[in-house]
């Protein structure tokens, strides 16, 4: 079954600065990959998604990118803030489901003012 | 704030015991997805149900569980006999199921404590 491997697990910035977390995945056949922002006590958030056919996606200060011949994408914050202090995971949905969500094991970012 | 409510947030029970949470998802949602997550790590895929018809369980999902969604709008996730290994946070999703929309929207969970 499809399995995705999420790094770094903790990641420190300076406020301002850019955060970059990876994900690799391993069912070539995946076609939907969402971030998911979690805060403390809360429920994950969907933050950005991108599909296979597209190759990267802005909002504002987040981005993904998908790599689909190196089976990996990435989630780009740029201008860290404070209120980014979050953990951020990704996700994949393997053929043939359209809808069970496999999700890496979450990178704690912390951005130190 | 997604719209999607569960209850109760917190929930602690001694090991045996039955517990039932109810998930409330956005109403024009006629998709509704049950995980759970343990410290530390992602969501894990438990259930989901397309209006009232359950259509797929994961294998986490044992005997003991059962989950409901009589009327195709909120639903429930029964634990029988609980055991200490059920301590987890229960998260429900849901999604619009339309016009190819495959974003899920989670709640903010349920948090069980079996001691």
């Amino acid at each position: 079954g499809e399995n995705v491997e999420q790094h770094p697990s903790t990641l420190s910035v300076q406020e301002g600065d850019s955060a970059v977390i990876k994900c690799t995945y391993s069912d070539s056949a995946s076609n939907y990959f969402p971030w998911y922002k979690q805060e403390l006590g809360k429920g994950p958030q969907l933050i950005i998604d991108i599909r296979s056919n597209v190759g990267e996606k802005k909002d504002q200060r987040i981005a993904v990118t998908l790599n689909k011949t190196a089976k990996h994408f990435s989630l780009h914050i740029t201008e860290t803030q404070p209120e980014d202090s979050a953990v951020y995971f990704c996700a994949a949905i393997p053929p043939p489901s359209t809808d069970k969500l496999i999700f890496g094991t979450g990178t704690r970012l912390q951005v130190f003012p | 704030d997604t719209g999607v409510s569960q209850d109760p947030r917190h929930k602690i029970t001694k090991r045996g015991q039955n517990v039932t949470f109810r998930c409330d998802p956005i109403s024009e949602h006629n998709r509704l997805y049950w995980y759970r997550q343990t410290l530390g790590q992602g969501p894990e895929f438990l259930t989901y149900f397309q209006n009232e018809a359950q259509l797929e369980k994961s294998r986490l999902l044992s005997d003991r569980f059962s989950a409901e969604r009589p009327k195709g709008s909120f639903s429930t996730l029964e634990i029988q006999r609980t055991e200490q290994g059920d301590s987890a946070m229960y998260l429900c999703a849901s999604l619009q199921g339309s016009d190819g929309a495959i974003e899920q929207y989670f709640g903010p969970g349920t948090r069980l404590t079996v001691t």
